[in-house]
């Protein structure tokens, strides 16, 4: 049931834009987005729940294809700030999915000056 | 205070020896969750529980078993523990109904080694 993320790693120079995606096998009703910095606990950053929903956070947003059961998070003009591991957690249909919450194996984003 | 505590922090154990990792907090969520990371795996469900009579195995719930003693409290333990446990856990709490979750909350994390 895990989503997979891609890519698995990427370096930027700051301003420069990512993307990463998040896909999955089962039917999705919701994504969530968090970013973990480097021995910190994962922070939230949004919850789509809607097919092509579209949301915001500062310069982050993010989209949600409920037919293509994938979402991409964007970050344009990066600042360094923005360096950690990225996860997308999922929630699925189904009674036996309710509550559940999964996680991809994250993707680690380099912002360098 | 932070909202989701864990005890302790770190600890290393030795294989075959009883541990509990213990998770409080005070968002006074239903939802809780334990999770362990391990580089490139990510976040796995091993358990989560909706109130103290309602708990569900996650993805990797052997070698595990959770109690909810209270609807602030959710400790996971490892019964007889191995070396491939050795992990980064986190407690993670959130509020919803049904399928939907709200913001998860996690506590600092508890790393342990097993030796």
């Amino acid at each position: 049931q895990q989503p997979v993320q891609s890519p698995q790693a990427v370096i930027l120079r700051e301003g420069e834009d990512a993307v990463i995606n998040c896909s999955s096998s089962k039917a999705l009703y919701s994504v969530h987005w968090y970013r973990q910095k480097h021995g910190e606990a994962p922070v939230f950053l949004m919850i789509l729940l809607k097919g092509g929903e579209q949301k915001g956070h500062e310069k982050i947003s993010a989209s949600f294809n409920e037919k293509k059961q994938q979402s991409s998070l964007y970050l344009t003009a990066s600042q360094l700030s923005y360096s950690g591991t990225y996860f997308c957690g999922t929630g699925f249909y189904g009674s036996s999915n309710t509550g559940k919450l999964i996680f991809g194996q994250g993707t680690t984003l380099q912002v360098k000056p | 205070d932070a909202d989701v505590t864990q005890t302790p922090r770190n600890r290393i154990t030795k294989t075959g020896k009883r541990i509990m990792l213990e998770c409080s907090q005070t968002k006074g969520h239903d939802r809780m969750y334990w999770y362990r990371q391990d580089p490139g795996l990510g976040l796995r469900l091993i358990y989560y529980s909706f109130d103290v009579k309602d708990i569900n195995k996650g993805e990797i719930s052997d070698g595990y078993s959770v109690s909810r003693q209270a609807q602030a409290k959710f400790s996971l333990s490892l019964e007889s523990a191995i070396p491939n446990q050795t992990a980064l856990y986190f407690c993670a709490t959130s509020a919803g109904t049904g399928y939907l979750n709200t913001e998860a909350f996690f506590g600092q994390g508890t790393r342990l080694t097993v030796v």
